[in-house]
């Protein structure tokens, strides 16, 4: 069975850090393109960065730009995020996600979600 | 920046009935790139459909997309007890992403 499972989440306090995993199995993750998206509470999903199969390319949304970090390691089929700099504005539900596309093609939509994880960002 | 609008919020229906969900697109969205999912409570989403009208691998054939433009529809053609959850449709023809609010469809 295809399963991501993110972990990782915690309280924080403006300004901490924190590292986020999602722990991929039961497909190819080393062809596949991931993401982490987010969504603060009452607010809408908000996709945050893409990591290609090879990580040759990372992109990332404005709002997160210089102060996330994407990575993986197709060894450990796992995907990570390095949040900086937190603010409030941070808080939310992580989710990692499996864009649609393989190898060189990405589609910008998402195929396979885990369950979550929640951060909060708070003094 | 594309801002994705769904109606109604909430849905009150019945196992069996027909449920209508509309999306709407402060712009055009590029091609056919709307997509669909679905969320239960402590649940990962899930995708329903991709490209409009494509249903992803595994999903039922009463989940039906439609639409162009700016006016995307979701239809479950008759209710199922797990098809009570949230959904949300997606628009991936431009950046940045945008996703709409969601709407809740509830047993009545």
């Amino acid at each position: 069975e295809e399963q991501l499972e993110e972990s990782g989440g915690g309280f924080v306090q403006p300004g901490g850090s924190l590292r986020l995993s999602c722990a991929a199995s039961g497909f190819t993750f080393s062809n596949s393109n991931m993401n982490w998206l987010r969504q603060a509470p009452g607010k809408r999903l908000e996709w945050v960065s893409c990591i290609t199969y090879s990580t040759s390319t990372t992109y990332y949304a404005d709002s997160v730009k210089g102060r996330f970090t994407v990575s993986r390691d197709n060894a450990k089929n796992s995907l990570y995020l390095q949040m900086d700099s937190l603010t409030a504005d941070d808080t939310a539900v992580y989710y990692c996600a499996r864009d649609h596309g393989r190898g060189d093609y990405t589609y910008w939509y998402f195929d396979l979600w885990g369950r979550g994880t929640l951060v909060t960002v708070s003094s | 920046e594309i801002v994705m609008t769904q109606s109604p919020g909430t849905l009150s229906l019945s196992p069996g009935e027909r449920a209508t969900l509309s999306c709407r697109a402060s712009q055009s969205v590029s091609s056919t790139y709307l997509a669909w999912y679905q969320q239960k409570p402590g649940q990962a989403l899930r995708l329903l459909i991709s490209g409009v009208s494509s249903r992803a691998t595994g999903i039922p054939d009463r989940f039906s997309g439609s639409g162009s433009g700016t006016d995307f529809t979701l239809t479950i053609s008759r209710l199922e007890p797990e098809d009570f959850a949230v959904y949300y449709c997606q628009q991936y023809g431009s950046s940045p992403l945008a996703f709409g609010g969601g709407t809740k469809v509830e047993i009545k």
